[in-house]
């Protein structure tokens, strides 16, 4: 059964510190694995990663695939507040229809 | 754009009720996703469609739950008859062709039934 699983499950940390999510995922032949970042309601899009090794980035947040590990990592630097939320992984499978499969998502809290 | 837009925010209802979700999706989006989130199982896709038409329903529960996308701009979830544990929160999302893996979600609608 295709599965992926996130890590650590919750984390707290104070503002500044920065953070490490993990993804890892048992998905056959998958399209691409995506982040989604949940505060109070709607999840939205982070980022989407198709290729091995190659980092996407947006402002303080990161991220990168290894295929080989079937995992990916969001990295968050300098962390703020505002970054508390649920953050999501999920993997598209090889059919060509947008149905992805999520995690359980890793609940972050930052402390001022 | 509004973006995806569900309704109720909120419903609360008795076991055995009907309940009815709505979803507009983003306009010139061909696909449409109907998820459940519970604490226990996470985010869950229901059903999905493409271009109005289901395609894979193989996530809903069972008979009592059904989903209709009668034009490209509105979509149906309907649980008849609601019991307890289909309280979760429910959402809808979109997302384009060529990219039907950026999912675009709507604000989700709170289900509690009683």
């Amino acid at each position: 059964e295709d599965k992926v699983v996130q890590s650590p499950l919750s984390l707290v940390v104070h503002e500044g510190d920065t953070v490490t999510l993990n993804c890892s995922y048992e998905v056959t032949n998958f399209r691409s694995l995506l982040w989604y970042k949940q505060e109070k309601k709607a999840p939205t899009f982070l980022f989407m990663l198709t290729s091995s090794g190659i980092e996407k980035k947006s402002g303080r947040l990161s991220s990168i695939l290894d295929k080989k590990e079937l995992s990916s990592i969001l990295n968050i630097t300098a962390t703020q507040t505002g970054d508390s939320a649920i953050y999501l992984c999920a993997v598209a499978p090889p059919s060509n229809t947008g149905k992805l499969i999520f995690g359980q998502g890793t609940t972050l809290q930052v402390k001022p | 754009d509004a973006g995806v837009i569900q309704s109720p925010r909120h419903e609360v209802t008795e076991m055995g009720q009907e309940v009815t979700l709505r979803c507009k999706p983003i306009s010139g989006h061909d696909y449409l996703f109907w998820y459940r989130q519970t604490m226990m199982r996470g985010l869950e896709l229901l059903i999905y469609f493409n271009n109005n038409v289901p395609i894979d329903d193989s996530g809903m529960p069972e008979d009592r739950f059904s989903a209709k996308m009668p034009n490209a701009s509105f979509s149906t979830l309907k649980i008849q008859p609601s019991e307890p544990r289909d309280s979760a929160v429910y959402f809808c999302a979109s997302s384009p062709l060529g990219a039907n893996e950026k999912l675009f979600f709507g604000s989700g609608t709170q289900l509690s039934v009683l």
